[in-house]
């Protein structure tokens, strides 16, 4: 089985300062990874994912992240933020062949001025 | 990309009744949709995994008499609450994975409150 945690639950941040989101993964086998975002009483929007190559992956809105094994992470981030990046961010991953997502907690990012 | 749609966007009903909810596919087909549910600042709990064609397959703890799910179409599933109680106020959002199988692409939610 999965598993994904995020240690922060929660992250201030004030306008245009960078911001790094921790996400690290336990699974006895081969995954993919993914950053989603979620903006209140919506669904869930891709930010960015990782199926294999390049380590470091660019998504929407500016923001990227980077596929670590040795440390099982996929910590995402931003050089600068905007308050409209403020939202619940959650990281998941889904194991190769298999199609169900599993989810860390979220970490609620909010952008103040 | 892929667009999927929920309907209703949020719903209040009275204890003991039954409410659907429909996620539909608007420009792909998908054999295959998922249900999760998701507490206030919780993160998504994978409730069901909707299969047109067949029976869906319930996550561990899910209720299949109360939580009913039906592949009616390539593009329509719907998961209807029986007997609801207060308990099973929450946000519902489903989700159907693209061709690849691993990129998913999640409705809007919606919103059930249980009064």
């Amino acid at each position: 089985a999965q598993s994904v945690t995020q240690l922060d639950s929660q992250v201030p941040v004030f306008e245009e300062a960078p911001v790094e989101l921790r996400c690290n993964y336990s699974s006895s086998v081969s995954v993919y990874l993914f950053w989603y975002v979620q903006y209140p009483n919506q669904g869930l929007q891709l930010l960015l994912k990782y199926l294999s190559g390049s380590t470091l992956v660019k998504g929407i809105n500016g923001f990227e992240a980077e596929f670590n094994k040795s440390q099982t992470s996929f910590h995402l981030r931003k050089p600068s933020v905007h308050i409209s990046d403020t939202a619940e961010y959650f990281c998941a991953v889904i194991k190769t062949g298999g199609n169900k997502l599993t989810f860390g907690t979220g970490t609620q990012l909010k952008v103040e001025l | 990309g892929a667009v999927v749609s929920q309907h209703p966007s949020w719903v209040i009903c009275k204890s003991g009744t039954s409410v659907k909810i429909e996620c539909r596919s608007l420009d792909f087909q998908a054999t295959t949709m998922f249900w999760y549910r998701q507490f206030p600042k919780q993160s998504l709990m994978l409730m069901a995994t909707s299969n047109e064609g067949s029976k869906a397959t319930y996550e561990q703890g899910v209720e299949k008499d109360k939580f009913l799910i039906n592949h009616a179409s390539l593009t329509l599933s719907t998961l209807t609450v029986t007997s609801a109680h207060p308990e099973d106020s929450s946000f519902y959002i489903c989700s159907a994975p693209d061709s690849s199988a691993y990129e998913q692409y999640f409705g809007p939610g919606t919103r059930l409150t249980v009064t």
